[in-house]
């Protein structure tokens, strides 16, 4: 089965750059969404279709997606970034197909 | 602005089921998706299995086959998610979530969550 391959954790400092990575057999061909979620609440959409932002995501959020990766890159980190940040892909496997979440990574701001 | 007011916190024996309700506060789900995901104590997010209500399309995430059911009418506000033969790893928070706009497929992205649902199950 399909599967998606996140850091446990990464790190930045505040205004530094934070990148997150979303490995999978040739993601590049999926749509990947991401999402942002912080302790205690629900999910929420910061990034959809690889790189376009929903309304209210600030511009520092940016996705890109080609081969093998598919990466969300944060810029000028700020402390309320912190949080957990989840890649979702379709999987079109004919027998089961389904929505595939990576693991998760945990956004720590120094 | 729209949102998804789900049922509240369940405690449920090991072997019984639980029904999950996720009403729209604004208007039918007709052509959106909806999906349900759960997401174990300190553990990643896990999709369950999903409905487009207009197109009729219901698909369910292989493990889970056989035990859950998800429902919800073209020209209703509610959708309900019902896991039975529970165990204990299947204390959880129950997400429900909405597509942006009508969509043909499941995998699209999810804009709207509900605020989840916390079913424990123990003995």
């Amino acid at each position: 089965s399909y599967a998606l391959t996140q850091p446990t954790s990464v790190s930045a400092a505040p205004g530094q750059t934070a990148t997150i990575s979303c490995g999978g057999n040739d993601i590049g061909s999926k749509g990947v969404h991401w999402y942002q979620q912080k302790p205690g609440q629900a999910p929420v959409l910061v990034i959809r279709y690889d790189g376009d932002r929903p309304s209210g995501i600030p511009e520092r959020f940016f996705g890109s997606n080609s081969g093998n990766t598919a990466t969300l890159t944060i810029s000028r980190v700020e402390a309320d970034d912190e949080a957990d940040y989840y890649c979702q892909v379709w999987d079109n496997n004919n027998d089961h197909p389904g929505i595939i979440f990576g693991g998760g990574t945990t956004l720590t701001v120094l | 602005q729209v949102q998804l007011v789900q049922s509240g916190a369940e405690v449920k024996k090991p072997g019984s089921s639980v029904r999950v309700s996720c009403r729209s506060s604004g208007g039918t789900f007709s052509s959106y998706a909806i999906s349900w995901a759960r997401q174990a104590p300190g553990q990643g997010l896990e999709w369950l299995g999903g409905i487009i209500p207009i197109f009729g399309i219901t698909k369910y995430a292989q493990r889970f086959q056989g035990r859950l059911t998800i429902t919800a009418g073209e020209s209703t506000s509610t959708a309900y998610m019902e896991l039975s033969s529970l165990g204990s790893e299947d204390t959880a928070m129950y997400y429900c979530a909405r597509s942006n706009s009508g969509t043909t497929t499941l995998g699209d992205a999810y804009i709207i969550w509900g605020q989840g649902t916390m079913v424990t199950v123990s003995s």
